[in-house]
């Protein structure tokens, strides 16, 4: 499975925006970049994914570089709810339906 | 929807007991996930169900774990005997896998289990 690297920690202050970085220098034609964070003491949850072109939902953006070897998770305005352990996975379009969490990026917020 | 509903939320148990930790996966949802967290390991896939069938196993740690899903709303994972190394916290998670396969992945809450 191709890898991801990311920070292991990354401070912010609240209300500023948070650029989450994620190499993946391995990635192949068919992943899809998916995110998910991991709040204190509960289970991950979804926050965006996407391919090729960059992203927007109501949680956050994903900006993708063009050869696709590395992608930044933005979140626009961080609030204190924003703390928590970010997961940048890859994950194969066909035939496998696993996610493989690494370290993630642990992002504290500072009041 | 209630989402993944684990049981119990917590676990304390000695060494060589039996634990059974039971998840409910969202009503519709084809996939079933099982995963543990350790503070050494990180999270970590142990098993995972499509339509009610074992697809891969390979990160069972031991024969002491065994995880069957009976039906499609009722998901078990058994370790016997439970060992301290046990100590984690241990996840469930659904999926329903449509026609693009980059649907997300539910968690449940967890259960932390303490062996002694």
């Amino acid at each position: 499975d191709a890898k991801t690297t990311q920070p292991n920690s990354m401070e912010s202050n609240e209300e500023e925006p948070v650029h989450l970085p994620c190499n993946h220098s391995t990635i192949s034609g068919t992943d899809y970049i998916h995110w998910y964070r991991q709040l204190p003491s509960q289970g991950p949850e979804y926050v965006i994914h996407g391919l090729t072109s960059n992203v927007n939902n109501r949680m956050a953006s994903l900006a993708i570089a063009e050869d696709r070897k590395s992608s930044t998770l933005i979140l626009h305005r961080a609030t204190l709810r924003d703390a928590a352990v970010y997961y940048c996975i890859l994950r194969p379009n066909f035939g496998n339906e696993k996610l493989t969490f690494g370290t993630g990026t642990r992002l504290t917020i500072i009041p | 929807d209630a989402g993944v509903i684990q049981s119990p939320r917590h676990e304390v148990t000695e060494m060589g007991q039996e634990v059974t930790l039971r998840c409910k996966p969202i009503s519709g949802h084809d996939y079933l996930f099982w995963y543990r967290q350790t503070m050494m390991r990180g999270l970590e896939l142990l098993i995972y169900f499509n339509n009610n069938v074992p697809i891969d196993d390979s990160g069972m740690p031991e024969d002491r774990f065994s995880a069957k899903m009976p039906n499609a709303s009722f998901s078990t994972l058994k370790i016997q005997p439970s060992e301290p190394r046990d100590s984690a916290v241990y996840f469930c998670a659904s999926t329903y896998i449509g026609a693009a396969t980059t649907d997300t992945q539910y968690f449940g809450p967890g259960t932390r289990l303490t062996v002694l």
